[in-house]
């Protein structure tokens, strides 16, 4: 049972336009949402992430967007740019329980010049 | 500040044999968790250590099992291995693991297992 969930595999975006990466999740104890970048032959590194408490996160070109009533939670990358390239994994935790985070399987973005 | 060593890189084995994969945290981190890596499932926990103590377990057979040094190095073992074990296998550490308190988990760059 998948708890955390990004249903769109891929997605193809040109460059200078807005990417827009979505994920859900199941589990109402998720308090803490994670966003990583995996480029190929690396692992996966930290990008941005946000507490329940919020509903907006912004770090430069990326802002988290979390719904809680929704369940949803996106990553928005303005402008995208070819280097932005890479699979992006959703993750969750519960902060009180269990902290490990949760992943989605991820979306791979391309960005074309 | 050297980052997460994992070793080796790259590995064949075949059906049956065992494997053992070695990571070194980032210094000062205490916590060590295992991803498993294949395609289509994204990151699948393994394990988690803590001063030498597993702390949390996912849902993977007892071939999968794991152990954490004093020095915070970690180690994980696949015996009797299968064709489904091929994968990346992703070590992370932290300082804590309290995600929610430090906020990422610092991964190194995994190690490619192939079983044929």
């Amino acid at each position: 049972d998948q708890q955390v969930k990004q249903n769109s595999p891929s997605l193809s975006v040109q460059e200078g336009r807005i990417s827009i990466l979505n994920c859900d999740y199941t589990n109402s104890m998720f308090d803490y949402f994670l966003w990583y970048k995996k480029y190929p032959a690396e692992g996966p590194t930290f990008l941005i992430s946000i507490s329940s408490i919020k509903d907006k996160n912004e770090d430069g070109r990326f802002t988290v967007f979390l719904n809680k009533s929704a369940k949803h939670l996106s990553l928005h990358i303005v402008p995208s740019q070819p280097g932005d390239s890479a699979v992006y994994f959703c993750a969750a935790s519960k902060a009180g329980g269990s902290y490990i985070p949760t992943f989605g399987r991820g979306t791979s973005l391309i960005v074309h010049p | 500040k050297a980052g997460v060593t994992q070793t080796p890189r790259y590995l064949i084995k075949t059906r049956g044999q065992q494997v053992t994969l070695s990571c070194s945290p980032i210094s000062g981190h205490r916590s060590v968790s295992w991803y498993q890596q294949t395609p289509g499932q994204g990151l699948q926990f393994l394990f988690e250590y803590f001063s030498e103590t597993q702390r949390n377990k996912g849902n993977f057979p007892g071939r999968f099992s794991g152990r954490q040094f004093s020095n915070s190095r970690s180690e994980m073992n696949v015996s009797t291995l299968e064709l489904g074990d091929s994968a990346l296998y992703l070590c992370a550490s932290s300082h804590s693991g309290r995600t929610a308190n430090t906020g990422e988990l610092f991964f190194g760059e995994g190690s490619r297992l192939t079983v044929l």
